[in-house]
């Protein structure tokens, strides 16, 4: 696509359920990265895909946050048992290798509220 | 590790004039990234203007200038020419050249244009 598109837009969970969300990157970009935006804050970096590699997980916050990335494209951002403390603006962004230091590529985000 | 600060949450300019928003690192590295991200309403985090460590010339795009101080570990954002559209948040983040996975960003700076 000609941009990264992330779905839900918004998501409203109760307390203790999964969630799952998705990206997906600019066809092409090898690198996808999740960040977590809480309110009044930076942007919390999740986890890095790149290629075929092994994602490099270091910040991730818990064991219940998980994600997957299937045949380098579209990747899953999972969240087991949400808690009130998850809630906050989910943001991927992917970039080709080559380009890394040229800056990301950013979708829109998920929006994600628990009560 | 490298942090960085933007030391001004919120900022005001009147529309047509110049503001500065500020930005401040800590890095024991030579070479990195510096870069302004642009964060509307839309939430989409669009790039501003990308600064790489090794030059010394200050990086400009149109309205957009930085002032980057090396020494002082300083990398300010000028808006020339503020227009109603520049109302956002603006992200400072700063990528190492060594690894892949860390871009770190400050807290943000609330941008208000006033017509």
């Amino acid at each position: 696509g000609a941009g990264v598109s992330q779905s839900p837009s918004n998501k409203v969970t109760e307390k203790g359920k999964d969630v799952e969300l998705r990206c997906d990157p600019i066809s092409g970009h090898t690198a996808l990265y999740w960040y977590r935006q809480s309110l009044g804050q930076g942007l919390e970096f999740l986890i890095y895909f790149q290629g075929n590699s092994a994602p490099d997980k270091s910040g991730l916050p818990s064991d219940r946050f998980s994600a997957e990335r299937t045949g380098g494209s579209v990747s899953t951002l999972t969240i087991q048992r949400t808690q009130q403390e998850d809630s906050a603006v989910y943001l991927c962004a992917s970039s080709r290798q080559s380009y890394l230091n040229y800056g990301y590529t950013f979708g829109s985000g998920t929006r994600l509220t628990v009560v | 590790a490298q942090t960085v600060t933007q030391s001004q949450p919120e900022m005001s300019v009147q529309e047509a004039e110049t503001v500065t928003l500020s930005c401040t690192y800590d890095t024991s590295e030579s070479d990195y990234y510096l870069f302004w991200y642009k964060q509307p309403p839309s939430r989409q985090m669009i790039l501003v203007i990308r600064q790489e460590a090794y030059k010394q010339q200050n990086a400009t795009e149109n309205r957009f200038s930085v002032n980057f101080q090396k020494a002082a570990k300083s990398f300010s954002l000028k808006i020339s020419d503020s227009q109603l559209g520049d109302a956002a948040m603006y992200f400072c983040a700063y990528r190492t050249e060594y690894n892949n996975n860390d871009m770190r960003f400050g807290a943000g700076t609330r941008l208000t244009v006033k017509p």
